[in-house]
């Protein structure tokens, strides 16, 4: 069974720092994986999806690496802001990608200190 | 365009009692899938609607079950409620089921059982 985890579970920076969100998966047989936060209380948002034969994908101080083989994903954020503070889940897709059945990791709780 | 609505909110029920939980997913999207968030257990899947069909199913009692209308619109039901099922419930909307399809998630409906 695909196990998702990441590191740190909690991280605390200040403001305008750049950072590394770690996502590992223990089955490389991954259809993609997709990186979205939460804030307190509230739904998910998606933030980018990376298809397994991509290696990075971007949006605005957002960037986001996928090493399939070794089953490892990163999200940076750069210029870290007070509004970044939230909860970042990764999620992959497994193969064969027949359904929308992703597998989450337990997300590491951010936040972003003025 | 909308984004997808998940009805109630909040709701509190008692040991025993039934509930359904209601989603709406973004205008042209037919595929609608259901999502149960827990502090100790994290994000886990129940099951996946697609064009009226169930797609996939976690692995959840048959207590909880759902269905989806030719609207897309979906359904998911839980009976003999019990402690244990107080939770987040997620609902999320994809335009194709499995694949490259991204999914969106709904704020979500925040279920305490007592």
């Amino acid at each position: 069974k695909q196990e998702v985890t990441q590191i740190p579970a909690a991280l605390s920076v200040p403001e305008g720092e750049n950072l590394v969100l770690n996502c590992s998966f223990t089955d490389s047989a991954i259809y993609n994986l997709q990186w979205f936060r939460q804030d307190p209380g509230k739904g998910l948002t998606s933030l980018l999806l990376i298809q397994s034969s991509q290696r990075e994908q971007t949006s605005g101080r957002l960037n986001a690496s996928l090493d399939k083989s070794s089953g490892r994903s990163t999200l940076y954020i750069a210029a870290s802001q007070p509004g970044d503070s939230a909860t970042y889940l990764c999620a992959v897709r497994p193969l064969p990608a027949g359904a929308n059945n992703l597998f989450f990791g337990t997300g590491t709780r951010l936040t972003v200190i003025p | 365009k909308a984004g997808v609505t998940q009805t109630p909110r909040y709701l509190i029920k008692t040991r025993g009692q039934q509930v359904t939980l209601s989603c709406s997913p973004i205008s042209g999207h037919r595929s609608v899938s259901w999502y149960q968030q827990t502090p100790g257990q994290g994000l886990q899947f129940l099951f996946e609607y697609f064009s009226e069909t169930q797609r996939n199913k976690g692995n959840f009692p048959g207590r909880f079950s759902g269905r989806q209308f030719s609207n897309s619109r979906s359904e998911m039901n839980v009976s003999t409620l019990e402690l244990g099922d107080s939770a987040l419930y997620l609902c999320a909307s994809s335009l194709v089921s499995g694949g490259t399809g991204e999914l969106f998630f709904g704020e979500g409906s925040r279920l305490t059982v007592l």
